[in-house]
């Protein structure tokens, strides 16, 4: 089966522009996970959408983050304005359900680079 | 408060050497463990995972790791390393309840001599 697809891989872009990251899950799977990962560091939640709705943004930078899970499928996940403390690898992952513990499905990442 | 800790922030090995990597866990539930591996440039792999039953479980690529509830541990071991196994070695810990949210150690990063 196809894994989880992001794009783009690399993204670098000066403080204060947008940028915006895509997701693809693996076809069926309800939860989708975006997270951020700081070099030396664990990776860190941002979001969770079951479906289309949000189940968990309590890590989300909200005033400069945002995410959105259209029709239950793809996500975007978006930074406006970018700041230099936001250059990390961006992770999207996806599981079956929320119901029960299900194995988390991770895509290759995205690596934003803030200048 | 939960969190999970890897003591070990990087570890050199020799190829063909036995591994174990520390992850020990603060976790008022009963805790479902995972052990994931990140490649340079790549994504989290799963490697093993323990949610009840036998304490050791069996994972991809040649890996075990043990649950200790006493000791609140985790370890991953292997008994012969390969170059290939140069990577970024992750434990993590969640519960049925908390929105399954995943806790991570800060991982250990593994370097093997030839």
């Amino acid at each position: 089966e196809a894994g989880v697809a992001q794009s783009p891989r690399y993204k670098i872009i000066e403080k204060r522009q947008s940028v915006a990251f895509w997701c693809n899950p693996i076809s069926g799977h309800a939860t989708l996970y975006w997270y951020q990962q700081i070099l030396g560091q664990g990776p860190k939640l941002l979001i969770q959408f079951q479906n289309n709705g949000v189940v968990d943004d309590s890590q989300l930078p909200k005033d400069r983050f945002s995410a959105e899970r259209l029709k239950g499928v793809d996500s975007t996940l978006k930074i406006q304005p970018a700041k230099l403390e936001d250059s990390a690898v961006y992770l999207c992952a996806s599981s079956l359900a929320l119901a029960g513990v299900n194995e988390q499905f991770f895509g290759p990442g995205t690596r934003l680079t803030v200048l | 408060a939960q969190s999970v800790t890897q003591p070990d922030i990087h570890i050199t090995v020799s190829e063909g050497a036995s591994l174990e990597l520390r992850c020990n866990y603060s976790y008022g539930a009963t805790p479902y463990l995972f052990w994931y591996v990140q490649s340079p440039g790549q994504g989290l792999q799963l490697l093993l995972k323990y949610f009840s039953g036998d304490t050791l479980v069996q994972g991809i690529k040649g890996f075990e790791a043990e649950f200790k509830r006493s000791q609140s541990s985790f370890n991953l071991r292997k008994p012969s390393v390969h170059w290939s196994d140069a990577a970024e070695y992750f434990c993590a810990v969640t519960n049925a309840g908390n929105n399954r949210k995943l806790i991570w150690g800060l991982g250990t990063s593994l370097a093997v001599n030839p």
